[in-house]
Order: C-alpha cells, then structure tokens, then sequence
C-alpha cells in the first residue's frame, strides 16, 4: 500500500537552532497537510499545500511541496520550546493517511 | 463551536470486556475517522466513513474491532473481547471532503 514515510523519526535540538522535517512518497500525493501535536494532546492542522513546488509560510515556519508532488518539507527557524511535539504530513486524496511523524524536542 | 467530542477520555478495563468507544463529529462534516496511537506504531487509520458509509475498513486489527456510524453524529468503536495489546489513544477526527480533519481529544485506553 501506499506509504508515507517521514524522517528523521526524532530530532532534538539545541532552542534557537534550525528545524527541518522531511516527508517522501512513493507515488504521486494529490495534496500534503501538516499537523503538529503536543504532548499529551490531538494532532491539530497546520497548513495545506496543493500545487506543485508551493512554498507557504507561517511565521517562523516554512512549508514546501515539491515539484513532482511526491515529497514536502516542513522548516522550523531559530526553534523554541513551544515549538516541542510531533509533527505529521498527511495526504487526503482517494486515500487518507498520516505519514510516520518526526518527534521534536527542543534543549532550552 | 463545538469540536469533535470522544468520550470516555479514560478507560481502564480488564481483558476480556468490550469496550465502546464514542464519537460526536462536528457538525456538517461527511467523514469521519478513526485512529490508534501508540509509541511503537505511530498514528495508525483504523477506518473511516464517508457520509456514515464505510469506505476503507483495511486498518482494522481484526474481527476483534468493530465501528458503526448509525448517523451523522455519532459513531462507535467497539472492542469485543478487548486484550493488554489493545491498550492505545484512539482518536476520532472529522472532515469536509478533503478538508483539514479536526481531532477530538482521544480516549486513553488501558487494557488490564
């Protein structure tokens, strides 16, 4: 089946440094969410990106799509500690799922 | 607005009971999802429903696990018997089409 993969699965850094998560695919993604999810809670939406090679911003955070749709990237700038949880892309084409998620954990 | 809304938010059992899980979509949204979530196996899609259909059920551990969506606004996960290995945060999450889902808070369920 279809299988989003996302890495690294966890990363710790060190409060003001940068942050990047990765998520690849083996087969062409109709549309990629982000989700982050503290601690103890939900996963909660982020940001949608749909078109080929979309670059979307969120403050210190940084969205990318890739050209060929079958990989994105999530950026953090100069991290911190409310920036702690995991963090999940998610396609909802014909198919949903989540991808395997990359845990951050930021040093103060 | 209301978000979606699990219940209970705890459940300790022992093995061998069935366990009903309970899920109030948000209002308007045509599917409905259910998760597991464990630290070996990541957020896992257990089924989902489009407009109280299933539509892909391929998640589902086994004969074990059961889910019905008898309306618009309520669905059940049920456990029957329910064994240690179940033991999870399942969530419930709802969307508009394709649209971001929205999470309920989850039910952590142990499994004794």
């Amino acid at each position: 089946g279809q299988q989003v993969m996302q890495i690294p699965q966890y990363q710790h850094v060190q409060e003001g440094e940068d942050f990047t998560t990765y998520c690849n695919s083996s087969t062409t993604l109709s549309n990629i969410q982000w989700y982050k999810q503290r601690p103890g809670g939900h996963p909660v939406f982020l940001i949608q990106l749909v078109k080929s090679g979309e670059v979307k911003k969120q403050k210190r955070l940084t969205f990318q799509f890739g050209e060929a749709k079958k990989n994105s990237s999530l950026h953090i700038t100069a991290t911190q500690t409310t920036d702690v949880g995991t963090y999940f892309c998610a396609n909802t084409g014909n198919q949903f799922y989540f991808g395997t998620g990359t845990s951050l954990t930021v040093i103060p | 607005d209301a978000g979606v809304i699990q219940s209970p938010r705890h459940e300790v059992t022992e093995m061998g009971q069935e366990v009903t899980l309970r899920c109030k979509p948000i209002s308007g949204h045509d599917y409905l999802f259910w998760y597991r979530q464990t630290m070996m196996r990541g957020l896992e899609l257990l089924i989902y429903f489009n407009n109280n259909v299933p539509i892909d059920d391929s998640g589902m551990p086994e004969d074990r696990f059961s889910a019905k969506m008898p309306n618009a606004s309520f669905s059940t996960l049920k456990i029957q018997p329910s064994e240690p290995r179940d033991s999870a945060v399942y969530f419930c999450a709802s969307s508009f089409r394709n649209q971001p889902q929205h999470f309920g808070d989850g039910t952590r369920l142990s499994i004794l």
